[in-house]
């Protein structure tokens, strides 16, 4: 069965570094998520993606954030100078239409800023 | 702002007990309403499905419900199993790209 894969399943990252969270969603699927999870709380929507822009974003999703679709089948958020409150499971998620399908969800990447 | 509850946060039942998790949301205006399941650090495996238009869903035995004028959903899970022991999220679409906002949880846990 397709799934969503994400890559690294885990990243330490010093404060104030760049880094860059790699997804693939699953082939045939046109709208793509990021979402978030700090420790204990509630998972948090970051963006949405679809048609090669940004469809939406929530107020989390500031400056220091970005995303790209750099192939037909990456998908990548981007921080650029990491926070210690960036630390997160980062969450990648695809869907194949609009209203009436579900969101898929990737394992995850856990990333721990010192 | 959309908020998205669940009660109860945690839950504990012997095996074989069939079980009601619920799920409260503050705007009615939704699209679709999604039930996931978290294992402990794992991401999300999609349960169920709900249109904005359909009561209830099922599969195996999971059968989720949704009363949108009263901003509610259930799932209900029939004979329960060790295996079903994780986190239960809701989720709400707002949008018809569906950002989903999502409710804090309820840790269940099936006893053998």
């Amino acid at each position: 069965e397709p799934e969503v894969t994400q890559t690294p399943s885990h990243q330490v990252t010093q404060m104030g570094q760049e880094v860059i969270l790699r997804c693939v969603p699953i082939s045939n699927h046109l709208y793509f998520y990021w979402y978030r999870q700090i420790l204990g709380q509630k998972v948090e929507f970051l963006v949405s993606f679809y048609n090669n822009e940004i469809s939406e974003k929530s107020e989390i999703f500031d400056d220091q954030f970005s995303v790209e679709r750099p192939d037909g089948s990456n998908f990548t958020l981007k921080i650029r100078s990491t926070k210690l409150e960036d630390s997160a499971m980062y969450f990648c998620a695809s869907k194949e239409r609009s209203i009436s399908y579900e969101q898929y969800f990737g394992p995850g990447t856990r990333l721990t800023v010192t | 702002k959309q908020e998205v509850t669940q009660i109860p946060a945690a839950l504990s039942v012997p095996e074989g007990e069939n079980l009601v998790l619920n799920c409260s949301f503050t705007d009615s205006a939704i699209y679709n309403l999604q039930w996931f399941r978290q294992d402990p650090g794992k991401g999300l495996t999609s349960l169920l499905l709900i249109q904005s238009s359909q009561r209830e869903q099922t599969s195996g035995r999971l059968n989720a419900s949704l009363d949108k004028s009263s901003g509610r959903s259930t799932l209900y899970i029939a004979a329960s199993q060790p295996g079903d022991s994780a986190t239960y999220l809701c989720a709400v679409g707002e949008t018809s790209g569906s950002r989903l906002t999502f409710g804090e949880g309820t840790q269940l846990t099936v006893n053998p």
